[in-house]
């Protein structure tokens, strides 16, 4: 059982479309991170959310930290091809614990 | 300035075997976790390292066990590997331990058992 719910596990649009995933948990979060990870590399940091609430922005990228620090989103607006990967969420307190992530495609 | 750097970057060993995995850490970062990740159980948590102190063990059987040196590098080793220890093996440095501090991964090793 993975102690961070990540949905949908798949995902397959066309390009120029919105999506959002999602990262749940039961368990209250220091901070949170997502990353992105590609075929045969390591993930790659996106960014790190502290405060319940907090919103911040990345380009076309959107990520939300819950009120409560249980839960995250992220939305991404005009998807395109070079979005597509594997999204993974993180959440950390004495370590850092990893969803089973969203793999992304996006079709020109 | 270079990023983690894990080494060998595919192997392939047979059951029963054991195994030494190498990750060297952005200079000045003292802390080196690893991780196991398979298709179907994702990123799973082995061990992070702080300082040459192991602060923290996820849940894996005593084959799987590892190290840290003065100089931050790390390395991990698997005794008598079975097929199932089969994945990618990534390790994450970062400055300090237990914090909102970003995690910088590498490219990982790619484990094969046959």
């Amino acid at each position: 059982t993975q102690l961070l719910e990540q949905s949908p596990q798949f995902l397959s649009i066309q390009e120029g479309e919105n999506l959002t995933v999602y990262c749940n948990s039961s368990s209250v979060f220091s901070s949170l991170q997502w990353y992105r990870q590609e075929p045969g590399e390591g993930p790659v940091l996106l960014v790190t959310v502290v405060t319940g609430g907090e919103v911040k922005k990345l380009k076309r990228l959107t990520f939300q930290f819950g009120d409560a620090r249980k839960d995250s989103s992220l939305h991404i607006t005009a998807a395109q091809p070079g979005d597509t990967g594997l999204y993974l969420c993180a959440g950390i307190n004495n370590d850092m614990r990893f969803g089973a992530g969203t793999r992304l495609t996006v079709k020109p | 300035k270079a990023g983690v750097t894990q080494t060998p970057r595919y192997l392939i060993k047979t059951r029963g075997q054991q195994v030494t995995l190498s990750c060297s850490p952005i200079s000045g970062h003292r802390s080196v976790s690893w991780y196991q990740q398979t298709p179907g159980q994702g990123l799973q948590f082995l061990f992070e390292y702080f300082s040459e102190t192991q602060r923290n063990k996820g849940n894996f059987p005593g084959r799987f066990s590892g190290r840290q040196f003065s100089n931050s590098r790390s390395e991990m080793n698997v005794s008598t590997l079975e097929l199932g220890d089969s994945a990618l093996y990534l390790c994450a440095s970062s400055k300090r331990t237990g914090g909102d501090y970003g995690y910088t991964f590498g490219s990982g090793t790619r484990l094969t058992v046959v």
